[in-house]
């Protein structure tokens, strides 16, 4: 049963901390997206991968978010220092491009306080 | 700007059938998404419309009109387990933007 898979579920930090979210797309897929959601915001693109490039992270917060795909089969999203308003659901999803169904993982809960 | 709308919320009752409308307004449309997404779950894929009309699939349609910036997803049949948030997006030229709607909490009643 092909899945995407985060870790954590769920983290609690501490404001100014680092935090690390991974994310495993499915086998296959070549086109990774990042995305926060919030009550207030909804759902929003912070990077989008395609064959591990970076093709569009103009969403994400620049001094402190960074997006990475190491390999095939890693995407990681860091934060660095985090603050209490980064509190979100961080969901990562894969598909084989961006006008195809995309899979989201199960999401991260952050919580900075 | 880039914008979609779509209602806030919606209440239905079991059997029934119901109409999620968005309007949206973009710089470009390649395509139309539809997402449920349950409670603290993750969005699930239900539908992707590029061109004009209607596309059925069980108990769900989704229909497109690109010269009005309109869809909707029609749920027939309803069940309590339809109860759900339903994302629309809409895929642009702009950047490889994708962009999404607030979402429409949907209600179903006994």
């Amino acid at each position: 049963d092909a899945r995407v898979t985060q870790t954590p579920r769920h983290k609690v930090t501490e404001m100014g901390q680092e935090v690390t979210m991974r994310c495993q797309p499915i086998l296959g897929h070549n086109t990774v997206f990042w995305y926060r959601q919030t009550m207030m915001q909804g759902l929003e693109l912070l990077a989008y991968f395609r064959n591990r490039a970076p093709l569009d992270d103009s969403g994400m917060p620049k001094d402190r978010f960074s997006a990475e795909m190491p390999d095939a089969t890693l995407a990681t999203l860091k934060i660095q220092p985090s603050e209490p308003r980064d509190s979100a659901v961080y969901f990562c999803a894969s598909g084989w491009g961006r006008d195809t169904e995309a899979f989201f993982g199960q999401g991260t809960r952050l919580t900075v306080v | 700007g880039q914008n979609i709308d779509q209602p806030t919320e919606m209440t239905a009752t079991e059997g029934a059938i119901v109409q999620i409308n968005c309007t949206y307004q973009t710089s470009g449309f390649n395509g139309l998404f539809w997402y449920q997404q349950h409670a603290g779950e993750a969005p699930t894929f239900l539908s992707y419309n590029v061109l004009d009309g209607l596309e059925e699939k069980g108990r769900f349609s989704s229909f497109l009109s690109r010269s009005k910036g309109y869809s909707y997803l029609l749920l027939k049949e309803l069940q309590m387990k339809d109860s759900a948030s339903y994302l629309c997006a809409v895929n642009t030229d702009s950047n490889y933007q994708l962009i999404w709607g607030a979402g429409t909490k949907l209600i179903i009643k006994p």
